[in-house]
């Protein structure tokens, strides 16, 4: 079965300090691998997608990056936090080529003070 | 670029009673529509979902009907009991393989005894 693991569970961070999310996906092969943003009390904003190792699409600039470093795990950063990037970040995978049904991690609840 | 109106921000029911929530789309060209169920504090989880090539699917209590000419789908579930008590969302896809899902805002389902 597969499972998707995201760390941590929940960050306090100053604004201007660096970030760093995680995500692994076990007992899938070359999973499709995607982040997703909620804003606190709002609907849900995808922001990288990744087919393969080492690429990532951009889908919104949020001063926000992502990598794939290994097929595993997908990464998210930023160097300069804003108080604008508070918010849930969900990590999903997908099979490829049936992209469409997304499973999705517990999440990271990320304040920004 | 596609935009999915959920049309019930809150909805209470009885035990035991039917909840339908409903969503517009606005893309011609979306041809996959989950529905994701999401607990206070929790991430996604993905109950059901329906492509464009039907108009109805049923998976247990849940059912799921798609009206393309309306652009309209809707998520019934009977005979409610507490545990459905959530925040349900509503999604909709072309179904390019960059998982991008359009979502809607929530619903915020309460199911009382």
């Amino acid at each position: 079965a597969q499972t998707i693991h995201q760390w941590p569970v929940a960050e306090i961070k100053a604004v201007g300090s660096p970030l760093s999310l995680g995500c692994t996906i076990k007992g899938k092969s070359s999973p499709n691998l995607y982040w997703y943003w909620q804003a606190t009390g709002g609907t849900l904003q995808q922001l990288f997608y990744s087919i393969t190792v080492g690429q990532v699409e951009s889908v919104v600039q949020l001063n926000l990056s992502a990598s794939r470093p290994k097929d595993d795990q997908f990464i998210l950063s930023t160097e300069k936090l804003l108080l604008s990037h508070s918010g849930f970040y969900l990590c999903a995978w997908s099979l490829v080529g049936s992209a469409e049904t997304l499973y999705f991690g517990s999440g990271t609840r990320l304040t920004v003070l | 670029g596609e935009k999915v109106e959920q049309h019930e921000s809150t909805l209470s029911v009885r035990e035991g009673d039917s909840a339908v929530i409903n969503c517009t789309y606005t893309d011609t060209a979306s041809s996959y529509f989950p529905w994701y169920k999401q607990e206070a504090g929790k991430g996604l989880h993905f109950v059901i979902d329906i492509r464009s090539n039907v108009d109805r699917k049923q998976s247990q209590r849940l059912i799921v009907l798609l009206d393309k000419k309306a652009k309209r789908f809707s998520l019934h579930i009977t005979a409610t009991q507490p545990e459905d008590s959530a925040i349900y969302f509503c999604a909709a896809s072309t179904g390019a393989n960059t998982g991008k899902l359009t979502f809607g805002h929530g619903t915020i389902l309460r199911v009382h005894p």
